[in-house]
């Protein structure tokens, strides 16, 4: 089955940087885009960015546009977000999610199990 | 940027009703909605793609219907495995956008 492990959560302070990544198994990931959603303690869920297959559309929320970086790396099966100027707002459990389309329509169809980022003084 | 408006935020019922929850968007966005479903402590899980679809292996208790603004997702007979906070995302267009979340709970 899909797997999707993320990593790299923790705690850092106001400002700070962090870099997630996600390693992907038993799909073939060079054929998928891919999504970074996250969650903060007690709330919904927030879109933050999508990357396609070849890195040529990326897109990413207004919330972190100008401090977060998407990258992938087809040949290692790993999808990146590079967190800087990190706000106390960016708080959240940071979930990867494989990304699938069907007639002119998106969804996502196999999330990680998150990483936690804290962001705290 | 498209905006997603889901209601109610919550909602409490019997097993064996029926429980329908909306989601609305701030322009029409065709097909473009899914649902997700979120236990505690888990991540979310795909249940309807494409408005109607439904993904494999979802119970088909679960439906959902609509096109263009105003979109539904039902569950035609709650059952105590239901319990947990249900997402719709708008993925017409990037940036996508979640709603708020319903939480479904027994009474």
């Amino acid at each position: 089955e899909v797997q999707l492990v993320e990593s790299g959560g923790g705690l850092v302070k106001p400002g700070g940087s962090l870099r997630l990544s996600c390693a992907a198994s038993k799909f073939t990931f060079s054929s998928y885009t891919m999504n970074w959603v996250r969650q903060a303690p007690g709330k919904g869920l927030e879109w933050v960015s999508s990357i396609s297959i070849s890195s040529t559309y990326i897109s990413y929320a207004d919330s972190v546009k100008g401090r977060f970086t998407v990258s992938r790396d087809n040949a290692k099966n790993s999808l990146y977000l590079q967190m800087n100027s990190l706000r106390a707002e960016d708080t959240a459990v940071y979930y990867c999610a494989r990304e699938v389309g069907y007639s002119g329509t998106y969804s996502l169809d196999y999330w990680g199990q998150g990483t936690l980022v804290t962001v705290s003084s | 940027d498209i905006q997603v408006t889901q209601s109610p935020s919550s909602l409490s019922a019997s097993v064996g009703d029926r429980v329908t929850i909306t989601c609305r968007a701030s322009q029409g966005i065709s097909n473009g909605l899914s649902w997700y479903q979120q236990k505690p402590g888990q991540a979310p899980t795909l249940l309807i793609y494409a408005a109607s679809s439904l993904q494999s292996g979802v119970p088909s208790r679960f439906s959902g219907s609509g096109s263009g603004t105003d979109f539904t997702l039902t569950i035609s007979s709650l059952q105590p495995a239901d319990v947990a906070t249900y997402y719709c995302l708008q993925d017409y267009t990037p940036p996508f956008t979640f709603g708020g979340g319903t939480k479904v709970e027994i009474k």
